[in-house]
């Protein structure tokens, strides 16, 4: 079973609406949680970077949530343009000297 | 400012065929590492290092290899290419190993028949 998992596997929405992206993690503790845009054809891009600690992180329409109880997080999208269309990773970061832990990635539609 | 750039951007080898995949950075990270990225799978980490004359094995390190003679070049070499090294690599940097953002190249695709 995957340390991370991600949901949708992928998701259309009309320009302009919002949406949720969900990625459950088993692994604890952990140093931090990233998430990750990628374009086709590019490398993945940091939107956040999350310590457990922290509850919520945003960059300009993209907010990250972080509920550590749960072992959740959540990136919203607000207002969604077509150049959101991509795949979006989530990425956990254990403590010492071991990988990153890779979702595999929710691919995010945006259609006119 | 570049940022992270790998060459080539797409390559197509023959089984038994070796190759290098170069990598550079211009923004002085000391940390640097190696991906794959498979349909239906997480990036897989390959090789990193964490600075000049350090390297180490990550994931998936079989039939690579790696080296770090200055901070700014981290290249991946295939010793003798097979149709499952088919995939797409990216090359990694940061400042550290773990909490600065980690800035990828923009891949290289690469095909083994």
């Amino acid at each position: 079973k995957n340390q991370v998992e991600q949901s949708p596997q992928s998701l259309i929405i009309l320009e302009g609406k919002n949406c949720t992206l969900q990625c459950n993690y088993t692994v604890s503790p952990f140093s931090n949680l990233r998430w990750y845009k990628q374009d086709t054809g590019r490398g993945p891009v940091s939107l956040t970077i999350m310590t457990f600690s922290e509850n919520t992180k945003s960059n300009g329409r993209y907010t990250a949530t972080l509920d550590a109880d749960t072992k959740q997080s959540s990136l919203h999208i607000t207002a969604s343009q077509l150049s959101d269309s991509a795949s979006y990773i989530c990425v956990v970061r254990l403590p010492g000297n071991t990988p990153l832990v890779f979702g595999k990635g929710t691919r995010l539609s945006v259609i006119a | 400012n570049a940022g992270v750039t790998q060459t080539p951007k797409f390559q197509v080898l023959k089984t038994g065929q070796s190759m290098t995949l170069q990598c550079a950075q211009d923004m002085n990270h000391e940390y640097m590492s190696w991906y794959r990225q498979d349909p239906g799978m997480g990036l897989r980490l390959i090789h990193y290092s964490v600075g000049a004359g350090i390297t180490d094995q990550g994931e998936v390190p079989n039939g690579y290899n790696v080296s770090r003679s200055t901070t700014e070049d981290f290249p991946l070499r295939l010793l003798s290419a097979a149709p499952s090294q088919t995939s797409v690599y990216f090359c990694a940097s940061s400042r550290d190993r773990e909490r600065n953002t980690i800035y990828f190249g923009e891949g290289s695709w690469l095909t083994v028949v």
